[in-house]
This record gives structure tokens, sequence and C-alpha cells, in this order.
């Protein structure tokens, strides 16, 4: 079974510019997840998708940000226009059912310049 | 609000002894899950263990347990045996069970383990 995948693994953009990060959950999951680490802080829930809708999206740090899950499977994550504060890495996690363990994509280093 | 608290930014254990990695989380809610994970620094986030507020037990995956001491909220990762390629930083978090939180998890500081030959 694969597991979570994210692309691309590192992605450095200028200030201003568009990036889309992409989620492949693990086949079957319904429950997506978005995560973020900044730099020396504690990695932060974004969102929840449940098949195609947004479940939860009270971590999403404000409307540069936007997260798709087109057909409830893999996901995009838009950040336009990108800020230096966007810097970090974004994790992808899916679970099944929400009670069950998420699995982690290994994440996408964003590096804003 | 939720909170998970690592107070270990790094740990070193000598190889084939055992270490733990401390956590303590705070909530309100008396059913949620915690979970350990490790992140080498390739950076993928690997599950490790899972503890539900109701199990009895503590949880057991091969080498790594989980210390769960509900009273003092406390759900503490020991790893048996350490190995080389245990070194990695190692993040303990909590999911609540139910409500408006839909799983979302909630991590801690994370813990730098080093494992010496």
């Amino acid at each position: 079974e694969a597991g979570v995948t994210q692309f691309p693994s590192h992605s450095v953009i200028e200030k201003g510019q568009t990036v889309t990060l992409r989620c492949d959950p693990i086949s079957g999951h319904d429950n997506l997840y978005w995560y973020r680490r900044v730099m020396g802080k504690e990695i932060k829930f974004l969102l929840h998708f449940v098949k195609e809708s947004k479940q939860d999206e009270s971590g999403m740090p404000n409307n540069r940000f936007l997260a798709e899950r087109t057909g409830g499977t893999y996901s995009t994550l838009k950040v336009q226009p990108a800020e230096l504060e966007d810097s970090g890495v974004y994790f992808c996690a899916s679970s099944r059912i929400y009670l069950d363990t998420q699995y982690f994509g290994p994440g996408t280093r964003l590096t804003v310049l | 609000a939720q909170k998970i608290t690592q107070t270990q930014p790094g740990m070193f254990v000598q190889e084939k002894e055992a270490v733990t990695l401390d956590c303590t989380y705070d909530t309100s809610d008396q059913s949620y899950g915690l979970f350990w994970y490790k992140q080498p620094s390739s950076g993928e986030m690997i599950f490790l263990i899972y503890q539900g507020s109701y199990d009895e037990q503590n949880a057991t995956e091969g080498r790594y347990s989980l210390n769960f001491q509900k009273a003092r909220k406390s759900a503490n990762l020991v790893i048996s045996a350490s190995q080389l390629g245990d070194s990695a930083m190692y993040f303990c978090a909590m999911r609540e069970g139910g409500g408006t939180s839909y799983g979302k998890l909630t991590f801690g500081q994370g813990t730098i383990l080093t494992v010496h030959p």
C-alpha cells in the first residue's frame, strides 16, 4: 500500500509569488489533514478535509492560503501571494476515519525569499 | 485549549540502553488519544505508537512502549535497547475524541534524541 505522497519536496520562491503544494493521501482514506511547522515552532494544524468537504479550517492563517480537494482524492494547498513568514515545512496526513491514526507524508519544505 | 509539553529539547543515550522521552498534556476532555511520531533527518513523520485515554494497559509496539499515567497527564515514550537508527526528532501529539476537533492533532515541541555508539 502506497503511503502519503507530497509534491514538491522542496520549493524556493520569492516573496509575492504563488506556490501550490500537492498531497496524495493513502488510497481509501477519506480524511486528509494539512499541518505546518514553522522554524523552531510546533507543528500546527491547518485544515481537515473529509472527502472533498472542508471539515475544519480553523488553523488556516489567512486568506492567502487556499486548500482544495478535488473529487475527494488528492489535495492542493495554494499560497498566494507568499510572504516570508510562510516558510516552513508543510505536512499532509491522512486517515481512514477521523479517529484513526493519521499517517503523514514526507512534507514539503517551502522557502520564501 | 489543549496543550502538549515536551520539556526535553535534546536527549542523549548510549546504544543498547533504554531512554524515556517525556510528554505531558492538558485537556479537559475525557476521551482523547495520544500519539508519538518519529522524524528522522530525512524529514518524514513516522507513526510509532498510540494510547487511548480509556485504554487500561500501556501501549507497546516492539521496542517502543508508552508509559501512560492518566492522573498525572503524562504519556512518556520509552525506547528500549536504543539503536543508532533511533536518532531523530520525536513528537508527542494529542487528539480530542470528538466534538468539533474531528481528529486534528496538537503537537509538542519535539525532543531530539541522539544515540551514541
